[in-house]
């Protein structure tokens, strides 16, 4: 079954504890991406990736790092979360860029205290 | 400034009527659009998409309208039903060799809530 998987789905943390949401798929797309979800903002993008070892930020990239060592993977990271980080975050993925579907993951609820 | 915007935040229906959802676009490159529902709890799914050398794509109860010149687009589903009851997203994307840098990827609306009352 073609899916993107993120984990953990859900995850609470203290302020400044790194931590890693990771996002796997399994239909070989070029393109991957992270956006967060905010009650009246909708889908910002925060990184994506056209290719292994290739990304670059997208709308809100503050406070976040990623990286794409191999095609399927693309994990995000938050090398000291804040509050203002706590959030719903999705990854996707598509063939390419821009004028196709994207293909989503479950979502992560993240809550920074 | 937000490039694609949906106004109405929610919108309630009677099942079996037809649901019209809108979503107005500020970028004149934008060239793909794409429409995708999200239930509580699931990511968003893709539902249809439209690109701007076409004005209507149908797929079943779902029916994507363009008109480029008012830079808009609409979303009915005809007959509406309670499993309908999501929120959808309004995205848009403009063609790579027209428009580098970040704008070549999707960028969504806001999301307007849907429920259909049975």
């Amino acid at each position: 079954e073609a899916q993107v998987t993120q984990n953990p789905r859900y995850l609470i943390t203290v302020t400044g504890k790194k931590l890693t949401v990771t996002c796997s798929q399994n239909m070989n797309h070029e393109y991957m991406s992270w956006y967060r979800q905010d009650p009246g903002l909708g889908l910002r993008q925060i990184y994506y990736s056209m290719n292994v070892e290739v990304t670059d930020k997208g709308d809100v990239p503050e406070g976040y790092k990623v990286s794409r060592k191999e095609k399927r993977n693309f994990p995000l990271i938050l090398e000291s979360p804040s509050p203002n980080q706590t959030s719903l975050y999705f990854c996707a993925s598509s063939l390419r860029r821009g004028r196709t579907e994207a293909f989503f993951g479950q979502g992560t609820r993240l809550t920074v205290v | 400034d937000q490039q694609v915007k949906q106004n109405s935040p929610s919108l309630s229906v009677q099942e079996g009527r037809i649901s019209i959802l809108n979503c107005d676009y500020t970028n004149s490159m934008f060239d793909y659009f794409l429409w995708y529902k999200k239930y509580p709890a699931e990511g968003p799914t893709f539902l249809i998409s439209i690109s701007s050398i076409k004005d209507k794509n149908e797929d079943g109860r779902f029916t994507v309208f363009l008109n480029k010149s008012a830079k808009h687009l609409s979303l009915h589903i005809v007959p509406s039903q309670p499993g309908d009851s999501a929120v959808y997203f309004c995205a848009a994307s403009a063609g790579i060799l027209n428009y580098g840098g970040s704008q070549g990827n999707l960028i969504f609306g806001k999301g307007t809530k849907l429920s259909v009352k049975p």
